[in-house]
């Protein structure tokens, strides 16, 4: 079985701030990691993902994530916050086996204020 | 090349009325999902399929059906709509040989009243 939990519903930060978006994971082997955006009234696009490469991912819009075994986390993170960063991040995971299912977190709402 | 689909955009039914969605794709992906979102509960599986012909149940299969039968078109049923069914619904598909990741529809949004 697979879980993520994401560490607050609602993250607000100041235009130029540090952005840090929680994930934390439960999978009973090695998982595949994805951070995902979802802009008001559309669909979901991929940011970045961790497949059991490099630790440390780089992703779209300046984003990265660093997949950390030992505190079984994915937290996301951006150095200088944009007014057009403000959406809904979504994490999700996955693992071998599992037919690519995805279990997704319950999201965290970026605010970006100015 | 537009990717992952979804028809119609917006639709509004009575309960007990019955409607399909339909998604299509056009990157011949083996896989495809259906997800539906609700408020604060992130993206809940309904069903799958890992190729033409086949489908899944997943972790909310009760009150829909699904059919794959072109490896292009995942098709997601209501039979009998209740309210408890108004939601999002997202399509997505993968391909097993890419990168695990899933590619996701505009999606649909729904209400049942």
């Amino acid at each position: 079985a697979q879980s993520v939990t994401q560490l607050g519903s609602h993250v607000s930060v100041s235009e130029g701030a540090l952005v840090l978006l929680r994930c934390n994971y439960s999978s009973s082997v090695p998982p595949y990691l994805f951070w995902y955006v979802q802009y008001p009234n559309q669909g979901l696009q991929l940011l970045l993902k961790y497949t059991s490469a490099a630790t440390l991912v780089k992703g779209i819009n300046g984003f990265e994530a660093e997949f950390k075994k030992s505190e079984t986390s994915f937290h996301l993170t951006k150095p200088s916050a944009h007014m057009s960063d403000a959406a809904e991040y979504f994490c999700a995971v996955s693992r071998l086996g599992s037919n690519y299912k995805l279990t997704f977190g319950k999201g965290t709402l970026l605010t970006v204020n100015p | 090349n537009a990717g992952v689909t979804q028809t119609p955009k917006f639709r509004v039914l009575k309960t007990g009325q019955s409607m399909t969605l339909l998604c299509a794709q056009d990157m011949n992906h083996e896989y495809m999902y259906w997800y539906r979102q609700d408020p604060g509960m992130g993206l809940r599986l309904i069903h799958y399929s890992v190729g033409e012909g086949t489908t899944a149940k997943g972790e909310v299969p009760d009150g829909y059906n699904v059919s794959r039968l072109k490896k292009q078109n995942f098709l997601l049923g209501l039979e009998s709509a209740a309210p408890s069914q108004t939601s999002v619904y997202f399509c997505a598909s993968s391909d097993p040989s890419g990168g695990y990741e899933q590619y996701f529809g505009p999606g649909t949004r729904l209400t049942v009243t």
